[in-house]
């Protein structure tokens, strides 16, 4: 099975300017969840959509939005980029059954000038 | 606010020792999953533990998750430089808004 794709790899944006993320997830599974990791913070959890419905989300503000196709491909946009949202955003997929499992992209690199 | 602690944060040791890296909350997990982060790379899942006492073991490493589900440890026998990496434990808390939550990490590297 292919794992979790996503693109672009890389990105680099101006503050103010926004930014669309997009995840492919494992064939099967329907959860989609997004995370923030940084230096300082660690792995933070933005929000997770199952069946293109948004289930859980972090604590983050609005300008971080995301949603989910019927396919469970995701997408997830920043708006308004600031200088502290340069981090790896990474997502990651699960069937939701039994024990949380969650298998990583590996990542997109993004870099606000 | 639900936290996992895991300590030690960094681990600098020789090949060939022994390590264990713990993994601590207050809450009750109904599972508590540990991963590996390479650089540049996502997590990689490495065991889940479900039961209270639960022991697993993978190769080398030794994962337990504590009697009231509130702990874990991962313990690495005779590490080699490809164990290098973040260790992150991560688990799904039986109360709370934000159910999935990861540990602080611990930064592992293994010297030749």
């Amino acid at each position: 099975k292919a794992g979790v794709t996503q693109t672009p790899r890389y990105l680099i944006k101006t503050r103010g300017q926004q930014v669309t993320l997009s995840c492919s997830p494992i064939s099967g599974h329907r959860s989609v969840s997004w995370y923030q990791q940084t230096p300082g913070q660690g792995l933070q959890f933005l929000f997770e959509y199952f069946s293109e419905t948004q289930r859980n989300k972090g604590n983050f503000p609005g300008r971080f939005s995301g949603r989910q196709f019927s396919n469970s491909r995701s997408e997830m946009n920043v708006s308004t980029l600031e200088l502290g949202d340069s981090a790896l955003y990474l997502c990651a997929s699960s069937t939701r059954t039994g024990a949380y499992e969650q298998y990583f992209g590996p990542g997109t690199r993004l870099t606000v000038t | 606010t639900q936290l996992l602690e895991q300590s030690p944060q960094f681990l600098s040791i020789q090949e060939g020792e022994n390590l264990t890296v713990y993994c601590n909350s207050s809450s009750v997990f109904s599972s508590l999953q540990w991963y590996r982060q390479e650089p540049g790379e996502g997590p990689v899942l490495l065991v889940t533990v479900v039961t209270g006492g639960e022991v697993k073991k993978l190769k080398r490493l030794t994962f337990q998750f504590g009697d009231a589900r509130k702990d874990s440890s991962l313990h690495i026998t005779a590490a080699q430089p490809g164990d290098t990496g973040l260790y992150l434990c991560a688990g799904e808390s039986t109360s709370g808004t934000y159910k999935y939550i990861f540990g602080t990490g611990t930064r592992l590297k293994v010297l030749a």
